[in-house]
């Protein structure tokens, strides 16, 4: 399985974009990349996904570099609500977490 | 999106007691569902996964004996801790997922043994 590596905390204005980096130089052709968040004491949730191109859906937008090493993912528009531990997961079969990001949205 | 439900969400229970946790994907048929812990600030870990009808592949250091793994359907699995001890306190979570499809998880059982 690729490794990553992901700042350990972040903070982000409320309203404002936050943009969580994820570097996974190890990953595989085939390995998809997965966010997924955890707000405390709930099971993860799953955010998006991509393989080589951008993907945008109603919660986030994901920017996969072209050579696929790193990704980044954007909150456009982030609320007290997106506080959480967000996991940048390369999966090929099973998700292995790592320690992921602690993103919190200062009011 | 899809929903997992997780049953129970928390259970005290006493020394040597075995408890036992359903997870169901409420609106679709999951192919394999997944059994993670995760302990106080530290990160899920994958416990096992098991596939309908067939026995459940486990993660190295888990014990098969202790952790039951039942999954009858494409609903429905079960987790069975057997004569739980204190050190078996944890939060247990698990994921359901169809195939080329994202895991959708369950909102976890936390299990506090006395």
């Amino acid at each position: 399985d690729a490794k990553t590596t992901q700042p350990p905390s972040m903070d982000c204005a409320e309203g404002r974009a936050a943009n969580l980096p994820c570097n996974h130089s190890t990953i595989s052709g085939n390995e998809y990349v997965y966010w997924y968040r955890q707000i405390h004491s709930q099971g993860p949730q799953y955010i998006i996904h991509g393989l080589k191109n951008n993907e945008t859906n109603e919660m986030a937008s994901l920017i996969i570099t072209e050579d696929r090493k790193s990704s980044t993912l954007i909150l456009p528009h982030a609320t007290l609500r997106d506080t959480a531990v967000y996991y940048c997961i390369p999966q090929n079969e099973k998700l292995t977490f790592g320690t992921g990001t602690r993103l919190t949205i200062i009011p | 999106g899809a929903v997992v439900s997780q049953h129970p969400s928390r259970v005290i229970c006493k020394s040597g007691t075995s408890v036992k946790i359903e997870c169901r994907s409420l609106d679709f048929q999951a192919t394999t569902m997944f059994w993670y812990r995760q302990f106080p600030k530290q990160s899920l870990m994958l416990m096992a996964t098991s596939n309908e009808g067939s026995k459940a592949t486990y993660e190295q250091g888990v014990e098969k004996d202790k952790f039951l793994i039942n999954h009858a359907s494409l609903t429905l699995s079960t987790l069975t801790v057997t004569s739980a001890h204190p050190e078996d306190s944890s939060f247990y979570i698990c994921s359901a997922a169809r195939t080329d499809q994202p895991q959708h998880f369950g909102d976890g059982t936390r299990l506090s043994i006395l």
